[in-house]
């Protein structure tokens, strides 16, 4: 089955600076890429996604990566803010008409200090 | 009202005895999903309801059981506990099919068992 690894276990940055988190995926067949962000003592929520029919895609300051070429996936924070600290999560899954198996990597710890 | 609720936040179980976890969700999801994460692993998929039909992955096939008696609500349920059953435990639903932001799951803030 898909195995989804997500690189940075911990990653802080400054206030202002950007911040990247890399994932890689192994299936081919996976199509869809969402990140979720979980805040302290809250639940994972949905941030931005990116399909395998783009390689790239922008929402505000956050920027998705994909190459499918090398099977991995980005996730790029410009303009980081104290209220970006939080725990990101890349997932990865082929999606199907009924439901959506994501699989998950282990989680990026982002610290942004003033 | 994007809302999955989980009753109880916290929950100690002793070896051998059995668990129930609740989810619910008001939103009229057809599918609701349960999710295992421990401590600096990524969640791990353990079952999942479409409509009435469950589903569940082959790894944990034989250690998890679900119902969902109704659309609003699933029960995750161990049979007899086990250490390494101490977890928290996310459940999470998602759209009809068809419908605009299906594939976005909405989760709720789990449920810690511990088991002793």
């Amino acid at each position: 089955g898909e195995k989804v690894e997500q690189h940075e276990s911990t990653l802080s940055v400054r206030e202002g600076d950007s911040a990247v988190i890399n994932c890689t995926y192994t299936d081919t067949a996976s199509s869809y890429f969402p990140w979720y962000k979980q805040e302290a003592g809250k639940s994972l929520h949905f941030v931005i996604d990116i399909r395998s029919n783009v390689d790239r895609k922008q929402s505000q300051r956050l920027i998705v990566l994909l190459d499918k070429k090398a099977k991995r996936f980005s996730l790029h924070i410009t303009a980081t803010q104290p209220e970006d600290s939080a725990i990101y999560f890349c997932a990865a899954s082929m999606l199907s008409g009924s439901f959506n198996k994501l699989t998950f990597g282990a989680g990026t710890r982002l610290a942004v200090c003033p | 009202d994007t809302t999955v609720k989980q009753n109880p936040r916290y929950k100690l179980a002793r070896v051998g005895k059995p668990v129930n976890l609740i989810c619910s969700q008001t939103m009229n999801h057809d599918t609701m999903y349960w999710y295992q994460k421990k401590p600096n692993q990524a969640p791990k998929l353990l079952l999942f309801y479409y409509d009435k039909i469950l589903n569940r992955e082959a790894d944990t096939f034989e250690k998890f059981q679900s119902s969902r008696p109704n659309n609003s609500f699933c029960s995750l349920y161990i049979g007899s506990a086990g250490l390494e059953y101490s977890a928290m435990y996310l459940c999470a639903s998602s759209r009809d099919p068809g419908t605009g932001d299906a594939e976005t799951l909405y989760f709720g803030s789990g449920t810690r068992l511990t088991v002793l």
